[in-house]
């Protein structure tokens, strides 16, 4: 798989858009890029995956870059709970294979 | 719909003594089951994956076993617990959309 390359850490200002940028240059034709985030003492969440195109859920959008070497996820208006630990982990879509989660970003959202 | 269920949530054991930890996946046949494990402070990392009934892979060498009776059950064990198992253990499946871990087990080992 893919390696990805995320900030240890950023913060965000509640009510704004937090923005996670995630770099992935070596990322093969058929490898799709997920996010997921780890509130602390939970199991990682699912939040949104894609493979070229743009993605939007009700949890965040994901954009891809058309050369396909960089995503940012995007939460649109970030609150208190969504301060967590994100990952971006790029891999193919068969389920068969574990995810191997590198050390993602540390998002604060402040008051 | 599918749910996984993993328990104890908490554990503590004394080093030396043995562990079971079990995962069970409810409305879903013969998924990919994943154990993972987090000590304090750094990232997950993969344990074991299974692809069906008694098939198990193991990433890391490691003192900890698992097991797959059933297809639906995924046991994480160990013989002998050392102070370095202790950490937050998380069982996962796999599906078309990604990956649904479990609350995870707290262990820890004094």
């Amino acid at each position: 798989d893919a390696k990805t390359t995320q900030p240890p850490s950023m913060d965000c200002a509640e009510g704004r858009a937090a923005n996670l940028p995630c770099n992935h240059s070596t990322i093969s034709g058929n490898e799709y890029v997920y996010w997921y985030r780890q509130i602390h003492s939970q199991g990682p969440q699912y939040i949104i995956h894609g493979l070229k195109n743009n993605e939007t859920n009700e949890m965040a959008s994901l954009i891809i870059t058309e050369d396909r070497k960089s995503s940012t996820l995007i939460l649109p208006h970030a609150t208190l709970r969504d301060t967590a630990v994100y990952y971006c982990i790029v891999r193919t879509s068969n389920s068969g294979y574990a995810l191997n989660f590198g050390k993602g970003t540390s998002l604060l959202v402040t008051p | 719909s599918q749910t996984i269920h993993q328990w104890p949530a908490t554990l503590v054991q004394p080093v030396g003594s043995p562990l079971s930890l079990e995962c069970t996946v409810e409305g879903t046949s013969n998924p990919n089951l994943y154990w993972y494990r987090q000590a304090a402070g750094r990232g997950l990392q993969l344990l074991f994956y299974s692809v069906g009934i008694g098939q198990i892979s193991s990433e890391v060498p490691q003192n900890l076993s698992a097991s797959r009776p059933q297809d639906r059950q995924f046991i994480l064990s160990s013989k002998k617990l050392l102070l370095s198992d202790s950490g937050f253990y998380l069982c996962a499946w796999s599906h078309d959309y990604g990956y649904t871990f479990g609350s995870g087990t707290r262990l820890t080992v004094v």
